[in-house]
């Protein structure tokens, strides 16, 4: 299987800042990554999909990067609604499909 | 619009068997795979298995012994098995659909982001 680390697992930020999360994969998984956003008690929302194309309807502040092994979701100016879970998916090797950990943002 | 409702028991003994079942509505059912994925308290995602409208399954091989996915086509639902449940398989569960396409490297097997995903039903075992 895949493993996914992600990192990091949390951290503290304010409105306005610039936040980058990081996902790392233990093979090439070229491109196949997609991010989600979670918040309590809501299933995650997808956010970006083929490592770095936006899906509809998602602010253009949020950006992603990457490819192989390496990977970054970045928040270019944070907003209120962006305190939540952060979680990556490889879709590359689907036995079985994998999740990092996840990187909790919170307010400074 | 496509939307995924999902239900089924909320509190479990441990040796039963959960049954968990998703209906789409809006949208294909053909065309794409269907999910369950897991997130116990206060953990990460976990993968349990997928389907198809055909009925072609896989299962996480950590939980396959124990998982049996099925299709209802004629009601566009999916439905999740997980037999002899203990304390671990206390969890949200979710039902998801994969957006589905096939790559060029592995032409027979599907690859999947999730895009849709139902309102999750937390599953709790306890004695």
């Amino acid at each position: 299987a895949i493993r996914i680390t992600q990192s990091p697992s949390s951290l503290s930020a304010s409105t306005g800042d610039r936040v980058t999360i990081t996902c790392r994969a233990s093979q090439g998984i070229s491109s196949y990554l997609a991010w989600y956003q979670q918040k309590p008690g809501k299933a995650p929302k997808l956010l970006i999909y083929a490592a770095s194309t936006l899906q509809s309807g998602v602010p253009s502040r949020f950006s992603g990067s990457g490819s192989g092994t390496d990977f970054t979701l970045t928040i270019s100016c944070l907003q209120s609604e962006d305190f939540a879970t952060y979680y990556c998916q490889q879709y590359y090797s689907y036995l079985p499909l994998t999740f990092g950990g996840g990187t909790k943002v919170e307010i400074k | 619009q496509v939307q995924l409702q999902q239900w089924g028991a909320g509190l479990l003994k441990p040796s039963e068997t959960l049954s968990l079942t998703c209906a789409v509505y809006g949208g294909s059912f053909s065309g794409y795979y269907w999910s369950w994925i897991r997130q116990p308290p206060g953990k990460g995602l976990e993968w349990i298995g997928e389907i198809n409208h055909s009925g072609s399954t896989n299962y996480n091989p950590s939980l396959k012994s124990r998982v049996t996915i099925s299709v209802d086509t004629s009601k566009n639902q999916f439905s999740l098995k997980l037999s002899s449940v203990t304390a671990a398989d206390t969890a949200v569960y979710y039902c998801a659909r994969g957006y589905t396409f096939y790559i060029a490297a592995r032409p027979r097997f599907p690859v999947y982001y999730f895009d849709y995903w139902g309102q999750g039903t937390l599953v709790t075992v306890s004695s």
